[in-house]
């Protein structure tokens, strides 16, 4: 089936650092959304993007859509272990298509 | 309000043998999707329903079948089992194109 990717596919990190993850898209997209996946548990929407150049804040989370609405990015300030979880992009694509998701670990 | 229900939550199965998962959608949501979530192919998209229609289909051979009932409830149904249909089968609704998925808790579906 179709796939989008995202990188990394994995994340180590200390408790404290930053983590990014990317996605990307070969075509416009009219919205992104963002999906958190516990280990163990279900999808669990973030937040959605439509507007070119768009930034959202969620406490340490900060969503941006690209200038050309063909890529976004999801940044995490200081990670937690809470912060734990599978990342995934989901484009529009007449149905959503997630992405390959980015797995985070923390270490404590 | 509830969330998406999905029943049963796990569910051993014989190649050969097929399946009925279920999926009562949020009050008021009108759209449920289905997606397969394998470790090795991640979420892949099965089905889209909206009032009773199929609205969009993925890439999965016809052994995979949905409906919709008009409360909104849904089913999907796999034929013919084989060990690779082994997954998390997750349903998701939303009150329609643009808002957030909201996903239940799944069936993890085991062919032996």
């Amino acid at each position: 089936g179709q796939q989008v990717m995202q990188i990394p596919q994995y994340q180590h990190v200390q408790e404290g650092e930053d983590f990014t993850t990317y996605c990307n898209s070969s075509t416009t997209l009219s919205n992104i959304q963002w999906y958190k996946q516990r280990p163990g548990g279900h999808p669990v929407f973030l937040i959605q993007l439509v507007k070119s150049g768009e930034v959202k804040k969620q406490k340490r989370l900060t969503f941006q859509f690209g200038e050309a609405k063909k890529n976004s990015s999801l940044h995490i300030t200081a990670t937690q272990t809470t912060d734990v979880g599978t990342y995934f992009c989901a484009l529009l694509y007449f149905r959503y298509i997630f992405g390959t998701g980015t797995r985070l670990k923390v270490l404590a | 309000k509830a969330g998406v229900t999905q029943t049963p939550r796990y569910l051993i199965k014989t190649r050969g043998q097929q399946v009925t998962l279920s999926c009562s959608p949020i009050s008021g949501h009108r759209s449920v999707s289905w997606y397969q979530q394998t470790p090795g192919q991640g979420l892949q998209f099965l089905f889209e329903y909206f009032s009773e229609t199929q609205r969009n289909k993925g890439n999965f051979p016809g052994r995979f079948s949905g409906r919709q009932f008009s409360n909104s409830r849904s089913e999907m149904n796999v034929s013919t089992l084989e060990l690779g249909d082994s997954a998390l089968y997750l349903c998701a609704s939303s009150s329609g194109v643009g808002y957030g998925y909201t996903f239940g808790s799944g069936t993890r579906l085991t062919v032996v």
